[in-house]
C-alpha cells in the first residue's frame, strides 16, 4: 500500500503566481513528514520537517492529521523554486524515509 | 559544510558481475542509509545501518546486498551479482541521529548500469 503520495507528477506555474504540492499519507501511528527537494543536477536536500514548524525558502508545509495530508506552498512561486519535491515519511526505529513519486514544478517567467 | 561524498559516480558493469558502491558519510553522524531510484520511479529505502550492524532493511536488500563500514570512514554497499534491474541510482544518507528524526543528508549519488 502506497504511503506516501503526491498525485501530481508535473506542476506548471507562473513566477509570482502561488503554488500548493500536494502530498497525502498513510500511516498509524504520528507521523514525522518531511519534504526533499532536488534542483537540476543536485544532490537530494532536505527542505522543511513538519517537527520544526518553520518556513524556508518561503515554503510552508501543515500538518492536516485529520486529511492526512502535508501539502507544501509558497504564496508566490519564483523561477529558482522549479526543481522536484518529495514528500518523505519517516518510519521505523531509524526513521528510514519513504518517499512519495514527487512532484516536478516548473516556474514559468 | 561537511556533505556525504559517493564513489563513482557513474559505474558500469557487466551482469552477473560484483560492484561496491562506496560512501563517506559526514564526520559525526551515526546513522547510514542507502536508497535508490530506478529511473522514472520514486527512491526506494535499501538498508539502515547503526552501530556496525544492520538495523533494518527492506524487501529489496535480498542476499545479494551487503553493506558495510570497514573503517571509520567509509560505507559500502556491495552487490554480490549484479541483475539488469539493479540498474538505478544509488543515494548515500546519513544523519547524526536516528529518532527522534534527525536530518538525513543525502549524497549525490552513484548511477549503476548493469549491461
Amino acid at each position: 500500500a502506497q504511503r506516501v503520495t503526491q498525485p501530481e507528477k508535473l506542476l506548471s506555474v507562473f513566477k509570482g503566481a502561488p503554488v500548493e504540492l500536494k502530498c497525502n499519507y498513510s500511516y498509524s501511528g504520528s507521523p514525522e513528514l518531511f519534504w526533499y527537494v532536488q534542483y537540476s543536477r543536485q544532490r537530494l536536500q532536505l527542505l522543511l520537517r513538519h517537527i520544526s514548524r518553520e518556513s524556508i525558502k518561503g515554503f510552508t508545509a501543515d500538518l492536516n492529521k485529520g486529511e492526512t495530508s502535508f501539502h507544501l506552498k509558497k504564496p508566490f512561486a519564483q523561477e529558482e523554486d522549479s526543481a522536484m519535491y518529495y514528500c518523505a515519511l519517516g518510519e521505523g526505529s531509524n526513521y528510514k524515509l519513504t518517499f512519495g513519486k514527487g512532484t516536478l514544478l516548473t516556474v514559468n517567467p | 559544510e561537511p556533505e556525504v561524498t559517493q564513489t563513482p559516480s557513474h559505474q558500469v558493469t557487466q551482469m552477473g558481475q560484483e560492484v561496491i558502491l562506496r560512501c563517506v558519510p559526514i564526520s559525526n553522524h551515526l546513522y547510514f542509509y542507502w536508497y535508490r531510484q530506478i529511473l522514472g520511479q520514486k527512491v526506494e529505502f535499501l538498508v539502515s545501518f547503526y552501530n556496525n550492524e544492520i538495523s533494518e532493511k527492506s524487501e529489496i536488500f535480498d542476499d545479494q546486498f551487503s553493506v558495510e563500514r570497514p573503517d571509520g570512514s567509509n560505507f559500502t554497499l556491495k552487490i554480490r551479482s549484479t541483475k539488469l534491474e539493479d540498474s538505478a541510482m544509488y543515494f548515500c544518507a546519513s544523519s547524526r541521529l536516528g529518532a527522534p528524526p534527525d536530518t538525513q543528508y543525502f549524497g549525490p549519488g552513484t548511477r549503476l548500469t548493469v549491461l
